[in-house]
């Protein structure tokens, strides 16, 4: 069975500040990983995914994420934050065979 | 549009009255998949299907029940609501496998008293 963690159930950030929402996951097959953004009020959209090739993966509004098969992490990075970013991230994990594993989420709050 | 929609938006009922909540898409896709959110739990797998006439159950389907008659549409049906089942739900559609983008509906807030 596959699951995620992710380490932060909140961050708070200042406006222009780097930040880094943490995500691990433990599988015993092969993974997709995926990022998540639910801003408030509304359903979730697809921010970044990795499937094969270049472990480090750009996504929509300048969020990228690393994946790192060593210590089964995909950490999601974005060097300059804004007030727009505040939402709920989820990482979630396939193996391609079922629906997706989310994590519990992490609210990412930017403050100016 | 592409979209995925809901209906109802949001539904106050009481224990035990049947309920459904209707899930439409207009992408063509073949997957579709029901998920409920709890506050520090995420979203958690109900149901799923992968195709017409093909489903099965994902990680907390105790209480539901679910169909897909038509390609487009996958309504979700408590038959005998209960408190535990007050939550969040997203309905979701993608192309094939969960590979692909899952397309997330508004989301339907249940409320049984």
């Amino acid at each position: 069975a596959q699951s995620v963690t992710q380490l932060d159930s909140q961050v708070p950030v200042f406006e222009e500040a780097p930040v880094e929402l943490r995500c691990n996951y433990s599988s015993s097959v092969s993974v997709y990983l995926f990022w998540y953004v639910q801003y408030p009020n509304q359903g979730l959209q697809l921010l970044l995914k990795y499937l094969s090739g270049s472990t480090l993966v750009k996504g929509i509004n300048g969020f990228e994420a690393e994946f790192n098969k060593s210590q089964t992490s995909f950490h999601l990075r974005k060097p300059s934050v804004h007030i727009s970013d505040t939402a709920e991230y989820f990482c979630a994990v396939s193996t391609g065979r079922r629906a997706l594993t989310f994590g519990s989420g992490t609210r990412l709050q930017v403050q100016p | 549009e592409a979209q995925v929609t809901q209906n109802p938006r949001y539904l106050i009922t009481v224990t035990g009255k049947k309920l459904t909540v209707t899930c439409s898409q207009n992408m063509n896709h073949e997957y579709m998949s029901w998920y409920r959110q709890d506050p520090g739990l995420g979203l958690r797998q109900i149901y799923y299907s992968m195709n017409v006439e093909v489903t099965d159950k994902g990680d907390v389907p105790e209480g539901y029940k679910v169909s897909r008659k038509e390609k487009r549409n996958f309504p979700l049906i408590l038959e005998s609501p209960s408190p535990n089942q007050t939550s969040l739900y997203f309905c979701a559609s993608s192309r094939g496998q969960p590979l692909y983008e899952q397309y997330f509906g508004p989301g339907t807030r249940l409320t049984v008293t």
